[in-house]
Formats: structure tokens, sequence, C-alpha cells
């Protein structure tokens, strides 16, 4: 059975500009997270979709923001991209409401932005 | 307002012998907690978790221990082996409450032959 999978592996883009990350969750799992980790830190929440809807975000501006589609994948959209948003970008999915006792990750997304 | 952490960036243990991460957390809330293990270019992996009606959890070479008291969990490996080789995070999340897991900074373990 396919794990969570995140396209593309590694992304790199000025400032300024829009990234978009994308996550497939493991087959019958509805639940997606989004997690960044930057450099010398744990990793930081950052949203929660559920069966379609935003569900949950983190301290994080605006312009981070995401959706699921019907077949449960999802996509983190970062707008006007600053160089302190280069991280890796890591994507969760668990069956609904199960993230706090078990959550499987994908391999993560490494945005660089320069 | 770091909830969870992890104050030993690395650690460094010979092969065969006991590996201890510790972590302590702060919100009183918190009653369930998780260790991931993560490899570089990889997503974590979770490895062993305990509910805050127990404080020991043991799945083989990997025991978790929970002191509610000092708000402190470690993860005990023994033998250590170098595959073992990882940066391991420990998390911890309140089961009833907004589905996130709050995550410490990660301790790198590195097991020498």
């Amino acid at each position: 059975e396919a794990g969570v999978t995140q396209s593309p592996t590694h992304l790199i883009k000025t400032r300024g500009q829009q990234a978009t990350l994308r996550c497939s969750p493991i087959s019958g799992h509805t639940s997606v997270y989004w997690y960044q980790q930057a450099l010398g830190l744990g990793l930081q929440f950052l949203l929660w979709y559920d069966e379609g809807e935003e569900r949950n975000r983190g301290n994080f501006p605006p312009r981070f923001s995401g959706r699921q589609f019907p077949n449960y994948s999802s996509e983190l959209n970062v707008n006007a991209l600053e160089l302190e948003d280069s991280a890796l970008y890591l994507c969760a999915s668990s069956f609904h409401t199960q993230m706090n006792t078990e959550a499987f990750f994908g391999q993560g997304t490494r945005l660089t932005v320069v | 307002d770091q909830q969870v952490k992890q104050n030993s960036p690395s650690l460094s243990v010979q092969e065969g012998r006991i590996s201890i991460l510790n972590c302590d957390y702060t919100n009183s809330m918190f009653d369930y907690f998780l260790w991931y293990k993560k490899y570089p270019a990889e997503g974590p992996t979770f490895l062993i978790s305990i509910s805050s009606i127990k404080d020991k959890n043991e799945d083989g070479r990997f025991t978790v221990f929970l002191n509610k008291s000092a708000k402190h969990l470690s993860l005990h490996i023994v033998p250590s082996q170098p595959g073992d080789s990882a940066v391991y995070f420990c998390a911890a999340s309140i089961i009833q409450g907004a589905q996130k897991l709050v995550f410490g900074q990660g301790t790198r373990l590195t097991i020498n032959p």
C-alpha cells in the first residue's frame, strides 16, 4: 500500500513568487496536515484539512493557504514568498480525528527561496 | 512559546549501549505523547507512543517513560544499533482537543561502532 506522497521533492523559487506543494494521503485517510520544518526548529503545525474543509490552522500568515480535493489530496500554496519560507514542508495523513494518536508523514518537499 | 522541548540537539552513543533521549513539556493538558524517528530525505516515522494514564510503554528495544509530575518523558533504546542513527522528535497532543501534534525541536542521535 502506498504511503503519503508529496511532490515535488525539491522546489526553488524566487522571493515574491508563489509556490504550490502537493500531497496525496494514504488510501482511506480523510485528514491531511501540513507542517513546516525550518532549519534548527521542530515541526511547526501549519494547516489541517478534513473532508474538504480547513479545520484548523497554526500561527502562520494568511499567505499560507491550501485546499483539499474530493479525493482527499491536498495542495499547500505559499504566496509572496519570503526568504524565511525556505524549509522542509511535510504532509501527514490520518483517519478522521486520529491525528492526535496516529499520523503518517510523507517524505517532504524542500522549498528554497532565493 | 515552545510547549514541547528537547534540550539536547545531539547525542552520541556507542553501539550496544543505552541511548536516552529526553523531552519536556509545559502544557499540563497534553495526554498523549509520541516519538518519531526521521532519516535524512525521509519523512518522520512513528516509533512509539504513550498515554498519560501510563508511565511506561515498551516495544522491543524501545521504551518510553512518562513522568507527569515533572512533565517529562524519555525514550530509551537498548541496545543501540547503528541503524538507530537518526533525528528523534517527541510530540504531544490532547486526545480530545484540536487535531494536531506539537513537536519538539528534535535530537540527532549518532550511534558509533
